[in-house]
């Protein structure tokens, strides 16, 4: 249980078009999802945390308009690079946390999307 | 605000030999504890946790990390490592959902194991 998936796995396109990436809990309910992006060799870095039926809650840094944020159900959120360009180029992840009640602190993660801007 | 630091950032180490990774948090309060890894090309997955209870916490494959409160550590432990457990480790941390707080991880940057035949 609480396999979480991503679409697309790796995407490529051109600079100034926009990505939309999905992230789906698939045998679970969550109503949190996080998104985070990973350079080469580092650590995760928190984008935002995604609340089902809210607005996102963006990190420090990170540009809301840039980085949009939809969270549609409890079982999908959506990621959209808009305008994209070179330095967006990178792999993003996302996680999911069961829903309040089940007693789950854990976030469980998806396999992650490699993002390459021309 | 939380952080996370794990000081070995790459760790070569012979199959059979003994494994541990140092973990080491900041945060005023209650904490959860995990250990993710991430095996090359793979997605990271979760190795053990710890909420509350027992500070001696079992994974999978074998790890173990043990939570001390007073150096504020969940080193991660395996007695044997095997080739396969050449991977990415993280830790990282949360403070409990009913604090009201996002329950956002943070995670440290990462270990890098190398077991060699």
């Amino acid at each position: 249980g609480a396999v979480v998936s991503q679409h697309p796995s790796r995407v490529i396109c051109k600079s100034g078009t926009s990505v939309k990436i999905e992230c789906r809990s698939l045998d679970f309910q969550a109503t949190t999802m996080f998104w985070y992006r990973q350079f080469p060799k580092q650590s995760l870095m928190l984008m935002a945390t995604s609340n089902e039926g809210s607005k996102a809650t963006y990190e420090q840094g990170v540009e809301k308009d840039k980085f949009l944020i939809n969270h549609a159900s409890l079982t999908l959120s959506t990621l959209t690079v808009t305008s994209a360009h070179p330095e967006d180029s990178s792999f993003y992840i996302c996680s999911a946390r069961p829903a309040l009640g089940a007693g789950e602190e854990t976030q469980y993660f998806g396999p992650g999307t490699r993002l390459l801007v021309l | 605000a939380q952080s996370v630091s794990q000081h070995n950032h790459h760790v070569i180490l012979s199959e059979a030999a003994s494994l541990e990774l140092g973990c080491n948090y900041s945060y005023g309060g209650t904490v959860n504890l995990f250990w993710y890894v991430q095996y090359p090309g793979q997605h990271l997955q979760l190795l053990l946790k710890y909420f509350s209870g027992d500070p001696l916490v079992k994974g999978i494959k074998g790890f173990e990390a043990e939570f001390i409160k007073s150096k504020f550590s969940f080193n991660l432990r395996k007695p044997s490592v095997q080739w396969s457990d050449t991977a990415e480790y993280f830790c990282a941390v949360n403070a409990p959902r009913n604090t009201g707080t996002a329950s956002k991880l943070t995670f440290g940057t990462g270990t890098r194991l190398q077991v060699t035949l």
